[in-house]
């Protein structure tokens, strides 16, 4: 219960296209859902991060897409550029609590 | 304003030495994590710490010791290094349970 499922594992897009990754849980009491942006040899840091009384939330090219009663949220990057080649993971926390819960990651490659 | 330092950046340890790893952070924030990424895996939290001279375990405590003498400071020791422990760690820092973490950029650990 304590998990979330973050997939795809890897996806390539090409340069101007959207990336969608996408994350699911099962703890009810999860309220607040951060991205974490990783570039290769560096620490993750945040991008954008939803609380789930709203169902969408954008930041420039970012948008996260909330959905409470499936108990998922996902990541959309529109107009993607080679730039945002990185490894993006999602994560989950109740409030309260001392620790997130990451997703696996998912390392996206866009294409020049 | 330096954020969270890790060192060493990079280590070669033989199995069954010992070593130390570093987190200094400047932002006087309570709560500091140490994590570990392996590929596949996601992030998972080895130790996390709530205020100075607390520490608790995380989900994969075994083989590592923390300590938090200093609030600005959070150690990890390996007491005799295994392979299984070769491994990127990562040091992440928070004000409070309403605010995002500030990762350090990493110590990449080779057990040989």
């Amino acid at each position: 219960q304590q998990q979330v499922k973050q997939s795809p594992q890897s996806l390539i897009v090409q340069k101007g296209g959207i990336s969608i990754i996408n994350c699911a849980y099962e703890n009810t009491a999860f309220d607040y859902f951060p991205w974490y942006q990783q570039f290769p040899g560096k620490g993750p840091a945040l991008l954008i991060a939803i609380r789930p009384d709203v169902s969408e939330k954008k930041e420039g090219r970012f948008t996260i897409s909330f959905n409470k009663s499936a108990k998922q949220f996902s990541l959309h990057i529109m107009d993607s550029q080679p730039g945002d080649s990185a490894t993006y993971f999602c994560a989950a926390s109740a409030g309260g609590t001392y620790k997130y819960i990451f997703g696996t990651g998912t390392r996206l490659k866009v294409l020049a | 304003n330096a954020g969270v330092t890790q060192t060493p950046k990079f280590r070669v340890l033989k199995t069954g030495q010992s070593m130390t790893l570093l987190c200094a952070q400047d932002m006087n924030h309570e709560y500091m994590y140490w994590y570990r990424q392996d590929p596949g895996m996601g992030l998972r939290l080895i130790h996390y710490s709530v205020g100075e001279g607390t520490t608790a375990k995380g989900e994969v405590p075994d083989g590592y010791n923390v300590s938090r003498l200093k609030k600005q400071n959070f150690l990890l020791g390996l007491e005799s290094a295994a392979p299984s422990q070769t491994s990127v760690y990562f040091c992440a820092s928070r004000l409070g349970t309403a605010y995002g973490y500030t990762f350090g950029s990493g110590t990449r650990l080779t057990v040989v």
